[in-house]
């Protein structure tokens, strides 16, 4: 069974650091890989997807980096803003459906 | 392109109630998911449908839960009778169908059984 983990729960950071979400999985037979933002009390937004054949995906200040065979995925975002504050979640496909971690709770404080 | 519609955006309900919640995915997508996202947790599949048919409702609590896809486009989820701990947000998601696309979420309805 697909265990996805993402460390840490919550992270707080003035505005304008650089910083690094991580995200872990126990079973590396994936099809893809996808972050999402989720803003309080709303849905989920894709951020980035990123196939098994690859190794990153940028968009913007995002880049998300997937080591398949360590089972590891990494969100980078550049120079962070008040606008970033959300919960970070990584979801995980494999052959039988999508797994989710916990998700990261981001806060930028101007 | 239109996103993946949900409705309602809230409801509160007591214990014992039934509620019922639509989705309408994006257009052409085949493949239509509900999960359930209990606060401070990621969400959890419910059940899956590949077009108008369950592909996986291993996670759907069946004596309560029920959910269809009529003509293989809108989704009906309904629980009946609603228990405390089913206060959630319910997330309908939608895809293409092939294992290498990514998922598109509406929403969501946040329920609270009080």
């Amino acid at each position: 069974k697909q265990e996805v983990t993402q460390i840490p729960a919550a992270l707080s950071v003035p505005e304008g650091e650089n910083l690094v979400l991580n995200c872990s999985f126990t079973d590396s037979a994936i099809y893809n890989l996808q972050w999402f933002r989720q803003d309080p009390g709303k849905g989920l937004t894709s951020l980035l997807l990123i196939q098994s054949s690859q190794r990153e995906q940028t968009s913007g200040r995002l880049n998300a980096s997937l080591d398949k065979s360590s089972g590891r995925s990494t969100l980078y975002i550049a120079a962070s803003q008040p606008g970033d504050s959300a919960t970070y979640l990584c979801a995980v496909r494999s052959a039988r459906q999508l797994t989710f971690g916990s998700g990261t709770q981001l806060t930028v404080l101007p | 392109e239109a996103g993946v519609a949900q409705s309602p955006r809230y409801k509160i309900i007591e214990k014992r109630q039934s509620v019922a919640f639509w989705c309408n995915p994006i257009s052409g997508h085949a493949t239509l998911y509900w999960y359930q996202q209990i606060l401070g947790q990621g969400p959890k599949l419910l059940i899956q449908f590949q077009n108008n048919g369950v592909v996986d409702d291993s996670q759907l609590p069946k004596d309560r839960f029920s959910a269809e896809r009529l003509k293989g486009v809108d989704s009906t989820l309904k629980i009946q009778p609603a228990k405390l701990e089913d206060s959630a947000v319910y997330l309908c998601a939608s895809s293409l169908g092939f294992l290498r696309d990514g998922y598109t979420f509406g929403s969501g309805t946040r329920l609270t059984v009080v």
